[in-house]
């Protein structure tokens, strides 16, 4: 049962530069959120996408945006890199339910982003 | 106010004790409770999730939830080595679609 897997594992990029991270959700699994954990702190997140469409936000500027595609894959995309922006990026997996459903998440190995 | 608030630690007990960790959160409206573990340089593994007030067993974890006082705690008996980690507590409110983190507790096992 494949879980949770996300591409590329590191990647360095300079300020100003836009960058696509990569995840495929587990075997399943509908929904995609991502997270943005800087060094010390817990996980952020970003936004959650299912059937294609942006259903959740968290508190980040427009330069993050993402995209579902109908095999349930995502692509997260960060525009006019900072260098605040280092980071590992997860991608955590789940099925969508009611709004009062408890489905935890799965998170990926993640993609460490540092920004030069 | 943090919404979710954790101790950062570090936490040190001796192998064989019970380490104990604690979360308390502000939004009274949050409805599921999840335990997550994560090694230095690792991902987020998810170790317990609780949603009704009171214990939840399961091998060497018990959470325990108090609604009444937003709290939740994790307990962990016959403390390893390999239970040195950083234990997130994560809360969510879907009617709100919130999906909110601690910082997490950095707990370290002393042999």
């Amino acid at each position: 049962d494949a879980g949770v897997t996300q591409s590329p594992t590191h990647l360095i990029k300079t300020r100003g530069q836009q960058v696509t991270l990569r995840c495929s959700p587990k075997s399943g699994h509908d929904t995609v959120s991502w997270y943005q954990q800087a060094l010390g702190q817990g996980p952020q997140f970003i936004f959650q996408y299912y059937e294609e469409e942006e259903r959740q936000r968290g508190n980040f500027p427009d330069r993050f945006s993402g995209h579902q595609f109908p095999n349930y894959s995502s692509e997260l995309n960060v525009n006019a890199l900072l260098l605040g922006d280092s980071a590992l990026y997860l991608c955590a997996s789940s099925l969508w339910g009611n709004p009062y459903s408890n489905q935890p998440q799965h998170f990926g190995d993640g993609t460490r982003l540092s920004i030069l | 106010q943090k919404e979710v608030e954790q101790n950062s630690g570090p936490l040190s007990v001796p192998e064989g004790a019970i380490a104990s960790l604690n979360c308390t959160y502000s939004d009274r409206g949050s409805q599921s409770f999840f335990w997550y573990r994560q090694y230095s340089g690792k991902s987020p593994e998810l170790i317990m999730s609780i949603y009704s007030n009171g214990d939840k067993e399961d091998g060497r974890f018990t959470a325990q939830l108090n609604k009444a006082s937003q709290y939740v705690s994790l307990l962990i008996r016959d403390s390893q080595p390999s239970d040195s980690a950083t234990y997130l507590c994560a809360v969510t409110n879907w009617s709100a679609s919130k999906i909110i983190f601690g910082s997490g507790t950095r707990l370290s096992i002393r042999p």
